[in-house]
């Protein structure tokens, strides 16, 4: 079945320096891919999404790349802050009549000050 | 442009006692998705809707889960006869049509299963 897997579940960087969480999805057929943030306790919230169309987004601090041979899917975060820390989470949208999102398992991110 | 609504935001029941959580999706928006969030784990697809239409339900149990989406009022989620492996956050998402498009998320239901 649809499958997202996310890599990896923890990471903690040192404020200033670079942050990227991979996942890579099953259904070829997948055409969107969005990134939600979800601090504790909050709602999850979009950041950042790329499209099957696109190989790479960029958004100030943000960017996620495509790689639609290979089914990855990769954001990048830049000059990392203490904000940013959060749990992310990767999804894939399936090309099929319900437009669901399959969600991968999330990366608790810590930014050390 | 009011976000979408969740609510109650916490709710607590006993065991075998009903769970209904009510949806209300941003202005415009005719696309409902329930997803279900154990602690300390990713976001589960639970069912989809449009307005009176059930369009997957592929992620909901068979039994004691029903969604719905009358053609007024909010979507709901009930959970009857509710267990402990119930207790979990509920997010709704809408989005304002198919396809590729962003969902926006509520708030959430947090249910505790006594």
């Amino acid at each position: 079945g649809e499958n997202v897997e996310q890599h990896p579940s923890t990471l903690s960087v040192q404020e200033g320096d670079s942050a990227v969480i991979k996942c890579t999805y099953s259904d070829s057929a997948s055409n969107y891919f969005p990134w939600y943030k979800q601090e504790l306790g909050k709602r999850p919230q979009l950041i950042i999404d790329i499209r099957s169309n696109v190989g790479e987004k960029k958004d100030q601090r943000i960017a996620v790349t495509l790689n639609k041979t290979a089914k990855h899917f990769s954001l990048h975060i830049t000059e990392t802050q203490p904000e940013d820390s959060a749990v992310y989470f990767c999804a894939a949208g399936p090309m099929d009549s319900s437009y669901k999102l399959i969600f991968g398992s999330g990366t608790r991110l810590l930014v050390r000050p | 442009n009011a976000g979408v609504m969740q609510n109650p935001r916490h709710l607590v029941r006993r065991r075998g006692q009903e769970a209904r959580l009510r949806c209300s999706p941003m202005k415009g928006h005719s696309h409902v998705y329930w997803y279900r969030q154990l602690p300390e784990e990713g976001l589960k697809f639970m069912v989809y809707l449009q307005k009176e239409n059930i369009i997957d339900e592929s992620g909901m149990p068979k039994e004691r889960f029903s969604a719905e989406f009358p053609k007024e009022g909010p979507s709901i989620l009930r959970i009857q006869q509710v267990v402990r492996g119930d207790s979990a956050a509920y997010f709704c998402a809408s989005s304002p049509n198919r396809g590729g498009n962003e969902q926006f998320f509520g708030p959430g239901t947090r249910l505790t299963v006594l």
